[in-house]
């Protein structure tokens, strides 16, 4: 699985948008992009997953590059609840059998939005 | 649905001592796993199981033992706990054909 660089920390003021970049520049064309968070003491959460176009649902916004080297995870409007560690992981599509795609974690960003 | 339960929620074990961390998921999903998870890193794969009988190992698989004799159930154990083994450790599931991946709440286990 090819290697993600975030950064360790960022803040955001509550009620705007959360921008949290992810660098994965040795990404190979099969490979996806996926976010996850964890909330202190929690298991990880899924947020988002994409390969190619900017993908959306209820939780976020994922904004990949076009030459997919990196990407971005939007939470429009960031809450408290928000504060987390987030995990940009890239990763092979499933392709069942063995091949689990082990999901890689790294350090993540620890994003911690304040009132 | 319950989703991936895990017990007990916090253990205390001796130097020497053997306990099994138990996984259990109601999704019917296939693929499970077992991650620790120490102070300020990310999760490391310990054991994962793509179906009921069959079972692989991770990063770091020494010192654990895993089954899968159903699909609901994956358990953990740990043969003689050892001090390094103080961790979190999550258990995980999803569909064969799923990319979300479920975690559980988490099994707090310090040995000293």
């Amino acid at each position: 699985d090819a290697k993600t660089t975030q950064p360790p920390s960022m803040d955001c003021a509550e009620g705007r948008a959360a921008n949290l970049p992810c660098n994965h520049s040795t990404i190979s064309g099969n490979e996806y992009v996926y976010w996850y968070r964890q909330i202190h003491s929690q298991g990880p959460q899924y947020i988002i997953h994409g390969l190619k176009n900017n993908e959306t649902n209820e939780m976020a916004s994922l904004i990949i590059t076009e030459d997919r080297k990196s990407s971005t995870l939007i939470l429009p409007h960031a809450t408290l609840r928000d504060t987390a560690v987030y995990y940009c992981i890239v990763r092979v599509a499933i392709a069942g059998g063995t091949s689990y795609g082990k999901l890689t974690f790294g350090q993540g960003t620890i994003l911690t939005v304040h009132p | 649905n319950a989703g991936v339960t895990q017990t007990p929620k916090f253990q205390v074990l001796k130097t020497g001592q053997s306990m099994t961390l138990q996984c259990a998921q109601d999704m019917n999903h296939e693929y499970m796993s077992w991650y620790r998870q120490d102070p300020g890193m990310g999760l490391r794969l310990i054991h994962y199981s793509v179906g009921a009988g069959i079972t692989d190992q991770g990063e770091v698989p020494n010192g654990y033992n895993v089954s899968r004799s159903t699909t609901e159930d994956f358990p953990l154990r740990l043969l003689s706990a050892a001090p390094s083994q103080t961790s979190v450790y999550f258990c995980a599931s999803r569909e064969a054909s799923g990319n979300t991946i479920y975690f559980g709440e988490g099994s707090w286990l310090t040995v000293v």
